[in-house]
């Protein structure tokens, strides 16, 4: 079993939807729980993360930890087709020095 | 400012060779971390360097290596190449290992 699953998509949405992108993980010693993007043909770019269990905005972004049942979720309100990439969550170890990622779901929203 | 710098942007080889990707780090960044992501999949962590010495290593094969130069830039070497190292080879940098990793562009390797 990996010890990240992502949903693996690909997902395609009309401009201006919500759209849910989710990772559910078997190690509970990870603590920080990142978001990338990843463009095509361009290295991946940190969105956000958090910090154990909880909420996190930032302008039409959402993350959201349940430790208790090991499932991570980004929320995009009022997508736009300039968020068309490949999301990556990535998990940490609070000692570790490396990410674990997922295996990205890839979004396409449709102007 | 330069963000992370790879080189090069592409490069074919064949079963059997050695090759030597190279990495720049955010001036400022002592450590410098390599990935290596294969066509569908999320970035797998390879190494990690912090202050020229290795912090961290994945599941990798002895094949794979790397190293720290003073200036903080980094190499890696993959030895006796198979069409499974066919993957992009990202380069990550951060200020000391355990903040936030900025990716370079990647090198795409193409192992024919």
């Amino acid at each position: 079993q990996k010890e990240v699953e992502q949903d693996p998509g690909p997902l395609s949405v009309p401009e201006g939807a919500i759209v849910s992108l989710n990772c559910t993980y078997s190690n509970s010693a990870f603590q920080y729980f990142m978001w990338y993007r990843q463009y095509s043909r361009k290295g991946p770019e940190l969105l956000m993360y958090t910090y154990s269990s909880g909420n996190k905005e930032d302008g039409r972004f959402t993350a959201q930890v349940d430790k208790s049942s090991k499932y991570i979720s980004l929320f995009i309100r009022d997508s736009q087709p300039s968020d068309s990439a490949t999301y990556l969550c990535a998990p940490r170890r609070g000692s570790a020095r490396q990410l674990t990622f997922g295996s990205g779901t890839q979004l396409t929203v449709l102007p | 400012d330069a963000g992370v710098t790879q080189s090069p942007t592409h490069l074919i080889k064949t079963r059997g060779q050695h090759v030597t990707l190279r990495c720049s780090p955010i001036s400022g960044h002592k450590s410098v971390s390599w990935y290596q992501q294969v066509l569908g999949q999320g970035p797998q962590f390879i190494f990690q360097y912090y202050e020229k010495e290795e912090r961290g290593r994945g599941n990798f094969p002895d094949r794979f290596s790397a190293r720290q130069f003073p200036n903080y830039s980094s190499e890696l070497n993959v030895n006796a190449l198979l069409l499974g190292d066919s993957a992009l080879y990202l380069c990550a940098s951060s200020l000391w290992g355990y903040n936030e990793q900025f990716f370079g562009p990647g090198t795409r390797l193409t192992v024919l």
